[in-house]
């Protein structure tokens, strides 16, 4: 069964870090794009990163550009966010998702709070 | 930037068809994809390429894209249907846009 677990998420303070991971199994990791969106508490879905499968293609929306790192390891199967320099409104459960456009499968999401 | 809209919400009764549209500047001309979440879980791909249902997707779901409008159609709404509908594209300047959501209540 194809299946994504998003991991790492937590409370953090304004100004702090956090590292997101994203393990996949049951298909092959390594061929696939892969994405993060978040949604804000009781708002919409908000893309934030792409990369292609062998990374060498990497885009971010303006909204995290320059604070957030999206990397993978496809020994591992993983998939990574490094979020530096947190704000409030970075407070959103994160979701990985597979492909370029359309997103065939997601993750179940991990919550990230930004708050003093 | 590319953006794209969607009604606040859509109301149906059970048995019913609902329509949930999804507006952007010459959306014809790329190709849309729609996703469905229930509260609480993680959003599903229900339609995609603007009328291809994914393997398990019910065939009451379909979809069409024309001039500014793309639409996504459930035939003979369920219960089980309520849920958030998000459209979303891929433009070439954006990236990824997905519209702001539709709620659906089957009343």
């Amino acid at each position: 069964e194809e299946q994504l677990v998003e991991s790492g998420g937590g409370s953090v303070q304004p100004g702090g870090s956090l590292r997101l991971s994203c393990t996949a199994s049951g298909f092959t990791f390594s061929s696939f794009e892969m994405n993060w969106v978040r949604q804000r508490p009781g708002k919409g879905l908000e893309w934030i990163s792409y990369i292609s499968s062998s990374d060498s293609t990497i885009y971010y929306a303006d909204s995290v550009k320059g604070r957030f790192t999206i990397s993978r390891d496809n020994a591992k199967n993983s998939l990574y966010l490094q979020m530096n320099s947190l704000r409030a409104e970075d407070t959103a459960t994160y979701y990985c998702a597979r492909g370029r456009s359309p997103y065939s499968s997601w993750g179940r999401g991990t919550l990230v709070t930004v708050s003093s | 930037s590319y953006e794209l809209t969607q009604s606040l919400s859509v109301s149906v009764a059970p048995g019913q068809t609902a329509r949930i549209t999804c507006g952007g500047s010459n959306i014809a001309g790329k190709n849309v994809h729609w996703y469905q979440q229930r509260p609480g879980q993680a959003p599903v791909l229900v339609i995609y390429r603007d009328s291809s249902r994914p393997s398990g997707i019910p065939e009451r779901f379909s979809g069409s894209n024309s001039g500014n409008t793309a639409t996504l159609t459930i035939s003979g709404a369920q219960a089980g249907d309520e849920a958030d509908y998000y459209c979303q594209v891929w433009d070439t300047s954006t990236r990824v846009v997905f519209g702001a959501g539709t709620k659906l209540t089957v009343l």
